[in-house]
């Protein structure tokens, strides 16, 4: 079984500040990683996703994501937040084989940005 | 291309009725997933489709709740005679499948059971 444990339900930052939100992954197996974004009354977009090609990866919006297998996380940064990050983050993990890539959620991290 | 799409966005309805939630996936996409969003349980997985068949089902919570899809693309989640933790967010995802796990989300279907 995998669980995604994501450290502080709200981070608020300053404009222009570092963003950094925490996720901390359980996997029996090698797994997949993903950062979703959700909007206020939106679905999920994907941010970014680790699939182990690379353990530095790289999304959209500037965010990206650093794959630290001793430590069992998947940190999702930006270096300078901007007014249009404020939403809400979810970590997710699925694990590899078969055709079946549920996923496994964290329980979010609502970002704010302070002007 | 158009995205996933769900219908209706709002359903409210009383308790003990039967509503149906549907879920338009981008057109090829063969894998199909249900999830629901709710504050005490966040972001749970339901059912997975691949093709027509459900192969995991795991997910769903009770016998009240149930799933089909039909043609390899359109689904409708059934809940029967809904109670009030039913409240929710229903999400659709759909991914190209057999060996993609990248899912592409749709709106949504926020459940009200009064």
């Amino acid at each position: 079984a995998q669980s995604v444990t994501q450290l502080g339900s709200h981070v608020s930052v300053s404009e222009g500040a570092l963003v950094l939100l925490r996720c901390n992954y359980s996997s029996s197996v090698p797994p997949y990683l993903f950062w979703y974004v959700q909007y206020p009354n939106q679905g999920l977009q994907l941010l970014l996703k680790y699939t182990s090609a690379a353990t530095l990866v790289k999304g959209i919006n500037g965010f990206e994501a650093e794959f630290k297998k001793s430590e069992t996380s998947f940190h999702l940064t930006k270096p300078s937040a901007h007014m249009s990050d404020a939403a809400e983050y979810f970590c997710a993990v699925s694990v590899r084989g078969g055709s079946n890539y549920k996923l496994t959620f964290g329980k979010g991290t609502l970002l704010t940005v302070n002007p | 291309g158009a995205g996933v799409s769900q219908s209706p966005s709002n359903k409210v309805t009383e308790k003990g009725k039967d509503v149906e939630l549907r879920c338009d996936p981008i057109s090829g996409h063969t894998a199909l997933y249900w999830y629901r969003q709710s504050l005490g349980q966040g972001l749970e997985f339901l059912i997975y489709f691949q093709g027509n068949s459900a192969p995991d089902k795991s997910g769903l919570p009770s016998d009240r709740f149930s799933a089909e899809r039909t043609g390899g693309s359109v689904s409708t989640l059934t809940i029967q005679r809904t109670q009030q933790e039913d409240s929710a967010v229903y999400l659709c995802a759909s991914s190209l499948g057999r060996g993609s796990n990248e899912q592409y989300f749709g709106p949504g279907t926020r459940l009200t059971v009064t």
